[in-house]
């Protein structure tokens, strides 16, 4: 596709489960991150991948989260035993490459909701 | 002290105001930056890249100012459209990218 791609588009879950959120990047973009924004906050990020090189966690708040990519492919985050805080848009950037430039480009994000 | 720094606002201005606004940042080794712009329950867009000499874009001009660690975004001849709220992104080296928490303009007819 001509843009970043995110499923599902919204998600409503009960506390305690675990949900699963994935990203498909632009064709060709070695670098994706995730980022979590609250309702009136601003962005917070949550991890970097950058082609085959082990991924940046720093931004994941707890045990629960968790993130995969192969190469340069899809994405999923992974939020195990949800809680209402957790409610939020979850989005998804790529971009060419990391490092100096970058521009990323953002998919239009996945709302969760935690009853 | 955070690393990007902008005035939440709102900013509240009539069409065909100008309305300009900054954005600090904490580290002198900083290297890119940008404005992005995000609609009402929509994903952030690139506006422009920040360059040193300063750019415009139309009714945009961005600047830089290194020594003061801030950069700015004027907007003139404000639009309806223009609506919405402005993040200041800061690439600080290696993968990090820094996303201020945004400036919420209104504009009114």
């Amino acid at each position: 596709g001509a843009g970043v791609s995110q499923s599902p588009s919204n998600k409503v879950t009960e506390k305690g489960k675990d949900v699963e959120l994935r990203c498909d990047p632009i064709s060709g973009h070695t670098a994706l991150y995730w980022y979590r924004q609250r309702l009136g906050q601003g962005l917070e990020f949550l991890i970097y991948f950058q082609g085959n090189s082990a991924p940046d966690k720093s931004g994941l708040p707890s045990d629960r989260f968790s993130a995969e990519r192969t190469g340069e492919s899809v994405s999923t985050l992974t939020i195990q035993r949800t809680q209402q805080e957790d409610s939020a848009v979850y989005l998804c950037a790529s971009s060419l490459r990391g490092g100096e430039a970058n521009i990323q480009y953002f998919g239009a994000g996945t709302r969760l909701s935690v009853l | 002290r955070k690393e990007v720094e902008q005035d939440p606002g709102p900013f509240n201005v009539p069409e065909g105001a100008t309305v300009a606004f900054n954005c600090t940042y904490s580290n002198s080794a900083s290297q890119s930056f940008f404005w992005y712009r995000q609609d009402c329950r929509k994903e952030p867009k690139l506006l422009m890249s920040v360059y040193s000499s300063g750019n415009e874009d139309g009714r945009f001009t961005a600047q830089l100012n290194r020594a003061s660690q801030y950069i700015s975004l004027l907007i003139r001849d404000s639009k309806l459209s223009d609506s919405a709220t402005y993040l200041c992104v800061v690439y600080t080296g290696g993968f990090k990218t820094i996303f201020g928490a945004g400036t919420r303009l209104f504009v009114k007819a």
